[in-house]
């Protein structure tokens, strides 16, 4: 059974950035076609699709995010990590890893419990 | 990219059935049979109901099923239980732009 867990600072102050990193548990991370994605959701609102990384390193980011987001993979520790500069409030959300298989529509089928991320200073 | 559109909200009484729509365009819900629907509890994690339009993964119950006409997509829950009562998103392959994956705004299910 494969196991995500997001972990990182859940206060960062404005300009600053963001980093997450997002442990993987129950299966390698390298093997396999999915890609490793990150998701937020603000309070009360909907779900926002940040980027996704493949087992190759290919990466895919939100055209609305893109400027300021990073996402890589650490295969040596099974781990993936998100990084999105110069934050503002608007950033503040619960954010969560996942994995979509690499197949058209890229369903999500297991995602971290999430992690509450506050921007302010 | 603009976000596919669900009602915010639906309601039904044990044992009915209730049907969540999720409209796009031909560039994603239309043009494509690459329909996620997600469940989401307070304060949990969304969970996979319904992929391809119409699949439903191992261990989902029956009871939910999806369809697709033109440019609309639906969530169908039948045989309503207090337990359903959550958020529901839909999501959608797009060809729009390089993102290619966008959500719903989510709609509110209330069973009464």
């Amino acid at each position: 059974q494969v196991q995500l867990q997001e972990s990182g600072p859940g206060l960062v102050k404005p300009s600053q950035t963001l980093s997450l990193t997002c442990t993987v548990s129950g299966g390698s991370i390298s093997i396999g076609s999915y890609y490793w994605s990150w998701i937020r959701q603000p309070a009360g609102k909907g779900l926002e699709w940040i980027g996704r990384i493949y087992t190759s390193g290919s990466t895919n980011y939100n055209p609305s995010l893109k400027s300021r987001v990073t996402i890589s993979v650490d295969t040596s520790k099974n781990q993936f990590s998100l990084n999105l500069s110069s934050v503002t409030a608007g950033d503040t959300a619960v954010y969560y890893c996942a994995r979509a298989s690499a197949v058209p529509g890229m369903p999500i089928d297991y995602w971290g419990q999430g992690t509450q991320v506050t921007v302010s200073s | 990219q603009s976000a596919l559109t669900q009602p915010a909200s639906v309601s039904g009484s044990p044992g009915q059935s209730i049907t969540i729509s999720c409209t796009g365009t031909s560039s994603d819900v239309g043009g494509y049979t690459y329909v996620s629907w997600y469940q989401q509890h307070p304060g949990k994690a969304p969970k996979l109901m319904i992929n391809d339009v119409n699949n439903r993964p191992s261990g989902i119950s029956n009871r939910f099923s999806g369809s697709k006409s033109g440019n609309t997509a639906s969530l169908t829950i039948s045989g309503l239980q207090a337990e359903d009562e959550a958020d529901y998103y839909c999501s959608s392959y797009t060809s729009s732009s390089t993102s290619d994956v966008i959500f719903g705004g989510g709609t509110k299910l209330t069973v009464l």
